[in-house]
């Protein structure tokens, strides 16, 4: 089965400074990849997702990520945070490469100090 | 607007009752889920339906059920049978192949 890890739960980062959000997975081939944010109480937003090509893929809000093959990781990063940007990343992976049957990690949450 | 609408947001449940959380859709959406959240588990599948009439199990189905007999609502029942209720209740729909799912805000069951 697939299984997606995410080994920071939570990171607290000063305003301005950059982030990375790291995301590991286990899948037989290259799989569809997304990246969620959850604002508190809140349902989930689609940052990016990646399905081929190019690796480095943008996002809304200034986010991209980055998938690497070798390493079996999909990392979100942005050069500098905004105090809006605290809340919860999730990362997901596609079962099946149809692009609607996600397997999500444990998720992230993000702070952001003034 | 389009979107996706829970409802209750909060809901208080005693042990041994059924509840029903709504879940309707306004963006013409083919596919719609169910999905659990709990702290630190990210999100887990109950349910899936790709078309009208249909639907598949998720990965921790039992003690839920599902119907989805118009295309814009796909109700969750949870039932007795469901020994940790307590969780909160994520909707979501999308259109087939696209790998963007649209999530309602969700739905807090509490069991008392």
């Amino acid at each position: 089965a697939q299984s997606v890890t995410q080994p920071d739960i939570h990171i607290t980062v000063s305003e301005g400074a950059s982030l990375e959000l790291r995301c590991n997975y286990s899948y037989g081939a290259t799989p569809y990849l997304f990246w969620y944010v959850q604002s508190p109480g809140q349902g989930l937003q689609l940052l990016l997702k990646y399905f081929s090509g190019d690796t480095l893929v943008q996002g809304i809000k200034g986010f991209e990520a980055e998938f690497k093959r070798s390493q079996s990781s999909f990392n979100l990063r942005k050069p500098s945070v905004h105090w809006s940007d605290a809340a919860e990343y999730f990362c997901a992976v596609d079962n099946n490469n149809a692009g609607n049957m996600l397997t999500f990690g444990g998720g992230t949450r993000l702070m952001v100090k003034p | 607007d389009g979107g996706i609408t829970q409802s209750p947001k909060y809901l208080f449940r005693k042990e041994g009752q059924n509840v029903t959380l709504s879940c309707e859709q306004n963006l013409n959406h083919d596919a719609m889920y169910w999905y659990r959240q709990d702290p630190g588990q990210g999100l887990r599948l109950i349910y899936y339906s790709q078309i009208v009439n249909d639907f598949q199990k998720g990965d921790i189905a039992e003690g839920y059920s599902v119907s989805r007999e118009k295309k814009e609502s796909f109700p969750l029942t949870v039932t007795s049978a469901q020994k940790n209720p307590t969780a909160f209740y994520l909707c979501a729909s999308s259109i087939q192949g696209s790998g963007e799912l649209f999530f309602g805000e969700g739905s807090r069951l509490t069991v008392l």
